[in-house]
């Protein structure tokens, strides 16, 4: 069974802080790695992916994937009150299979 | 350029009736996935279309649900004879060919309620 766990939350932090948010998952042979946001009563939005071990940045966003430890983060600096939203983390499995296993999602509440 | 797109945006079906949901994806993308989202749930995979065959289906709740692909374009979810457990956001993805690192783009859902 692959499993991709995330902490459901909700994570609080004050507007201009940094967000950390994190995934563990279970396929050492994952290839790829995805963020979703999903805002309240709308559909999940990519964000970023990663694939290689590091870290990608992308504006605000920073994606950090490490394979050793099976855990990939998402970093969100400068928070803002409109990065309030549900976010997912997603991990495409090894063995050519090209279904991504779904976290079931970290709230992120930014306070002013 | 167009995004994927979802039609019905919402639909209101009576207990045993049969409801069909249309998911236009991506143009030029051959992979099409199928979810479903209770609320305050996670995704529930239902199926995944690469061109016009669908390699796996294993998500389907029951022989009440059904989907098909034609052109390697539009797809088409069926649910016969809907229950009140049915009543979700129905939420197709598209993704580039093989090859590509699998990126989802999802549509805007269909919710469906069924009384």
């Amino acid at each position: 069974q692959k499993e991709v766990e995330q902490n459901s939350g909700p994570l609080s932090v004050p507007e201009g802080a940094i967000a950390s948010l994190n995934c563990t998952y279970s396929d050492r042979g994952s290839q790829s790695f995805f963020w979703y946001r999903q805002y309240s009563g709308k559909s999940p939005e990519l964000i970023m992916f990663i694939y290689s071990n590091g870290d990608k940045e992308d504006g605000r966003f920073t994606a950090q994937l490490n394979k050793a430890s099976q855990y990939v983060s998402l970093l969100i600096r400068d928070s803002q009150p409109s990065d309030s939203a549900t976010y997912l983390c997603a991990v495409k499995p090894g063995g050519g299979s090209y279904i991504p296993t779904f976290g079931r999602g970290t709230s992120l509440i930014v306070h002013p | 350029g167009a995004g994927v797109s979802q039609s019905p945006s919402n639909k209101v079906t009576e207990k045993g009736k049969d409801v069909e949901l249309r998911c236009d994806p991506i143009s030029g993308h051959t992979a099409l996935y199928w979810y479903r989202q209770s609320l305050g749930q996670g995704l529930e995979f239902l199926i995944y279309f690469q061109g016009n065959s669908a390699p796996d289906k294993s998500g389907l709740p029951s022989d009440r649900f059904s989907a098909e692909r034609t052109g390697g374009s539009v797809s088409t979810l069926t649910i016969q004879r809907t229950q009140q457990e049915d009543s979700a956001v129905y939420l197709c993805a598209s993704s580039p060919p093989p090859g590509s690192y699998n990126e989802q783009f999802f549509g805007p859902g269909t919710r469906l309620t069924v009384l």
